[in-house]
């Protein structure tokens, strides 16, 4: 998984808590990615960082909020969960944030159910 | 529509055969991404390529820019290769983004 941790693996939690998934890294890779997979969908962005303290809003942002306050690690929060955050995240990260032959590497993902 | 198409959606095949998915985009890349997603839900990378063709192992991946399509072949297929298989495209501009294909679940019988 090119040194990336997901944590925790599975989690099941109940709506209206809060949640913290933890994404750690030991490539030193600047960009790093959140993506939720569902079925019926292809993976989608949830928010990215491009740098300590840096982080952009993905496609499905909504519910979540993220942080990166060191290199390796990046946050994702969902501050009250909801039926509809059940899925699977992965996290991703890429040494650059450019396209071309820039390659994502994932992690082994995190999933969520929220009952 | 989605802005990337795969197909098939779902495939079986027997053990040896040569088999072919397809990727459609409709919007400007400046690269693909071909993706490997295991039963037990690890994703890992397979070819990124921009033109041509590449080629690892009993995989190749082609990509017609004019066409907006590209396909991944697994040639002498095994049972270990059953898997999801992703294709993805990455956007044009200043970031790395990503715009992901469903997936094809691919199942080789021995």
């Amino acid at each position: 998984d090119a040194g990336i941790t997901q944590s925790p693996r599975h989690k099941v939690t109940e709506t209206g808590t809060p949640v913290t998934l933890r994404c750690h890294q030991t490539e030193n890779h600047r960009y790093m990615y959140w993506y939720r997979q569902d079925p019926g969908h292809g993976l989608r962005l949830i928010h990215y960082s491009y740098g300590v303290k840096d982080t952009d809003k993905g496609e499905v942002s909504d519910g979540y909020s993220v942080s990166r306050s060191k290199t390796e690690d990046f946050l994702l929060t969902l501050e009250s969960a909801t039926s509809s955050q059940t899925s699977v995240y992965f996290c991703a990260i890429s040494e650059s944030g450019y396209g071309g032959e820039n390659i994502q590497y994932f992690g082994a993902g995190t999933r969520l159910s929220v009952l | 529509k989605n802005e990337v198409e795969q197909s098939p959606q779902n495939l079986t095949a027997q053990e040896g055969e040569f088999i072919t998915i397809n990727c459609s985009y409709s919007v400007g890349i400046s690269a693909l991404h071909w993706l490997q997603q295991h039963p037990g839900g690890g994703i890992v990378s397979l070819f990124m390529l921009s033109s041509g063709k590449k080629k690892h192992g009993r995989l190749i991946a082609t990509i017609n820019i004019q066409e907006k399509h590209s396909s991944l072949h697994i040639t002498a297929s095994h049972p270990r290769d059953s898997a999801v298989y992703i294709c993805a495209v990455i956007g044009g501009g200043a970031t790395n983004k990503l715009i992901f294909g469903t997936g094809t679940l691919l199942a080789v019988q021995p």
